[in-house]
């Protein structure tokens, strides 16, 4: 596609429920990335993909945060047992694979708990 | 010390005229520098990139790095209501697998 596609837009849910949030990297780019943005502040780095593979975990807040890739394209973000601090807008961007090459982000998902 | 450091503004300048937005960071060995701009409830979209001291010139916006001093800036010229978001600065250091680094922006308005 042309951008970075992400979905849902928008998710509400219950605490202690598990979501799931989608991106779809720009064709032609290997790298991608996760970041949270919390209400008010700035952007927050959760995991790196080059490829299917993810050398860079380091941001994942806990373990109830995990991603996966595959096939070099779409990346899936979960978070388990969801609490009200992981409300936030969760922002995914994807890059060319060469280092230092510009990120171009989605439009994000606004994720909230109740 | 943060890593990337932004004045938070708000920043207001006369429709016109020009806004400086400057932004210092912390490590050395930073390689890569990048300035993005973030309508109210809109993701970041990038406005520039920079990799040499000296100034980089694209339409209105040029940047402008000093590695020595550690510091990048943005200038926007002849600022336009439109122009009126939040400016983040972000840097790319070494072995850190490309992840960016961000500042907590600086909130431009560009007044009438």
């Amino acid at each position: 596609g042309a951008g970075v596609s992400q979905s849902p837009s928008n998710k509400v849910t219950e605490k202690g429920k598990d979501v799931e949030l989608r991106c779809d990297p720009i064709s032609g780019h290997t790298a991608l990335y996760w970041y949270r943005q919390r209400l008010g502040q700035g952007l927050e780095f959760l995991i790196y993909f080059q490829g299917n593979s993810a050398p860079d975990k380091s941001g994942l807040p806990s373990d109830r945060f995990s991603a996966e890739r595959t096939g070099e394209s779409v990346s899936t973000l979960t978070i388990q047992r969801t609490q009200q601090e992981d409300s936030a807008v969760y922002l995914c961007a994807s890059s060319f694979s060469m280092v230092d090459q510009p990120q171009h982000f989605g439009d994000g998902t606004r994720l909230s708990i109740l | 010390q943060k890593e990337v450091e932004q004045n938070s503004g708000p920043l207001s300048v006369p429709e016109g005229a020009i806004a400086s937005l400057n932004c210092t960071y912390s490590d050395r060995v930073s390689q890569s520098f990048f300035w993005y701009r973030q309508y109210s409830g809109k993701s970041p979209e990038l406005i520039m990139s920079i990799y040499s001291n000296g100034d980089k010139e694209d339409g209105r916006f040029t940047a402008q790095l000093n590695k020595a001093s550690q510091y990048v800036s943005l200038l926007i010229r002849d600022s336009q209501p439109s122009d009126s978001a939040t400016y983040l600065c972000a840097v790319i250091n070494p072995g850190t697998a490309s992840k960016l680094t961000f500042g907590t922006g600086t909130r431009l308005q560009v007044t009438l």
